[in-house]
């Protein structure tokens, strides 16, 4: 059974630009979360997607954003990128939401801010 | 969401138990506790979970303390694989799959 695939896994790009990151989640899973890891602040929530809408979102400025489409990949958007978003953007997926079903993590995507 | 608290740190000699201790002393009685590990290079892997009573399966086993204010992961043989960074988080049942991250506790397996 394939895990959770994100892509790209590094990505090099400068302030003031924006980017998307892609996220895969298991097949069958419908809950999709993200999540941003830094040295400074650790593993913090950005937002979870479940059924296409947003359910939850974590304290991140609106730059941050995602979506989630009809057969549960989800992608997320930072525009006007600070050198502040370097980071490892982590997903995650489970069967559904709060059923307390484990949560299965991609390998993140390295982002670096120029 | 109710804080746990974790060593920084823990080394452990290969093929020896390892008790990794989490207390939780504002926890609520609707409130799981989960445990997840972080190798280096990659995503958080979910370990165990449980509510009220100890729990096993094939990486680990649970130990819920009577009151549960506190829990200890057992390892039961650690090996070099195991060296991780591992997160204690308490997640309230029926609510969102939104996991809180601590620290977590550094643990190091020697030869």
């Amino acid at each position: 059974k394939a895990g959770v695939t994100q892509t790209p896994r590094y990505l090099i790009k400068t302030r003031g630009q924006q980017v998307t990151l892609s996220c895969s989640p298991i097949s069958g899973h419908r809950s999709v979360s993200w999540y941003q890891q830094t040295p400074g602040q650790g593993l913090q929530f950005l937002f979870e997607y479940f059924s296409e809408t947003q359910r939850n979102k974590g304290n991140f400025p609106g730059r941050f954003s995602g979506r989630q489409f009809s057969n549960s990949r989800s992608e997320m958007n930072v525009s006007t990128l600070e050198l502040g978003d370097s980071a490892l953007y982590l997903c995650a997926s489970s069967l559904g939401r709060g059923d307390n079903q484990p949560q299965h993590f991609g390998d993140g995507t390295r982002l670096s801010i120029l | 969401d109710a804080k746990t608290t974790q060593p920084n740190s823990m080394e452990s000699n290969e093929e020896e138990p390892v008790h990794l201790p989490c207390n939780h002393s504002t926890i609520s009685g609707t409130d799981y506790i989960h445990w997840y590990r972080q190798l280096p290079s990659q995503g958080p892997e979910y370990v165990i979970h449980g509510l009220t009573s100890n729990v096993n399966n094939r990486m680990a086993s649970l130990a819920i303390a009577e009151d549960r204010k506190s829990s200890t992961l057992i390892l039961h043989r650690a090996t070099l694989r195991d060296a991780a960074v591992y997160y204690c988080i308490l997640r309230p049942t029926g609510t969102a799959s939104k996991l809180t991250f601590g620290t977590g506790t550094r643990l190091q397996v020697t030869l």
